[in-house]
C-alpha cells in the first residue's frame, strides 16, 4: 500500500511570495489533515477534511492560508503572501475515516524556508 | 486546553541500554495516545497507538503504557540500537484534534 505523498519536498521563497503544497493521501482514506511543524516544536493542526468538506480549520490563519480538497482525494495548501514565521515543515496525514480512534498516517512533509 | 509535555527534551545513551521516555498530558479525557518517531528531514512514523481503555501496547522492543487518570504515558525501548536514534513524539486525541508534545531527541551511541 502506497503511503501519503507530498510535493515538493523542499521550497525556498522570499517573504510576500506565494507558495502551494500538494498532498495525495492513502487510497480510500476519507480524512485528510494538514499540520505545521516549526523547528523544535510538535506538529500543530491547521485544517482537517472529511472527504471534501472542512471539519476543523480553527487554527488556520485564514488571512493568508487556504486549503482545498477537490473531489475528496488530493489536497492543496496555499500561503499567500508568505511571512518569515511561516518557515516550517508542512505535514499531510490521512486516516481511514473521521473519528478520534483512528490512527493517522503521515507523509514526508514539505520543508518551507521563507527568506 | 490540552497540553502535552515530554521529558527529557534530549537523551544520549550507549548502545544496548534500556530506556524510558516520558509523556504527560493535562486533560485526562482522551480517546487515545500515539507515539511517533521522526527522523531528521522526514515525516512521522506511527509506533504505537493506545486506546483510552487500554493500559499498554507492545511492538517488538517497544512497550508503551498509559495511565489516563494521572495523565501519563511512558515509552520503553529495550536494548537500544544506533538505528533507534530519532525524535520521539507523543500525541493525544480527545475533544480536540491530535495535540503533540515537543518530542524527545534520542541519540544511541555505538
Amino acid at each position: 500500500e502506497a503511503g501519503v505523498a507530498q510535493s515538493p519536498r523542499y521550497k525556498i521563497i522570499e517573504k510576500r511570495q506565494s507558495v502551494a503544497f500538494w498532498c495525495n493521501p492513502i487510497s480510500g482514506h476519507a480524512t485528510l489533515y494538514w499540520y505545521q511543524q516549526i523547528l523544535g516544536q510538535g506538529p500543530k493542526l491547521l485544517i482537517q477534511f472529511q472527504n471534501n468538506g472542512v471539519v476543523d480549520d480553527s487554527q488556520l490563519p485564514k488571512d493568508r492560508f487556504s486549503a482545498e480538497r477537490l473531489k475528496g482525494v488530493d489536497s492543496t495548501l496555499k500561503i499567500q503572501p508568505a511571512k518569515l514565521e511561516d518557515s516550517a515543515v508542512y505535514l499531510c496525514a490521512s486516516s481511514p475515516r473521521q473519528g478520534t480512534y483512528n490512527e493517522q498516517f503521515f507523509g514526508p512533509g514539505t520543508r518551507l524556508t521563507v527568506l | 486546553k490540552q497540553e502535552v509535555t515530554q521529558i527529557p527534551a534530549a537523551l544520549s545513551v550507549p548502545e544496548g541500554e534500556n530506556l524510558v521516555l516520558n509523556c504527560s498530558f493535562t486533560d485526562s479525557a482522551i480517546y487515545n495516545l500515539q507515539w511517533f518517531r521522526q527522523d531528521p528531514g522526514k515525516g512521522l512514523t506511527s509506533l504505537l497507538l493506545i486506546q483510552s481503555s487500554q493500559r499498554e501496547q507492545t511492538s517488538g522492543r517497544l512497550n508503551a503504557s498509559l495511565d489516563k487518570s494521572s495523565g501519563r504515558s511512558t515509552l520503553y525501548i529495550a536494548a537500544s540500537q544506533p538505528g533507534d536514534s530519532a525524535t520521539y513524539l507523543c500525541a493525544v486525541s480527545g475533544n480536540t484534534p491530535l495535540v503533540f508534545g515537543k518530542g524527545t531527541r534520542l541519540s544511541v551511541i555505538a
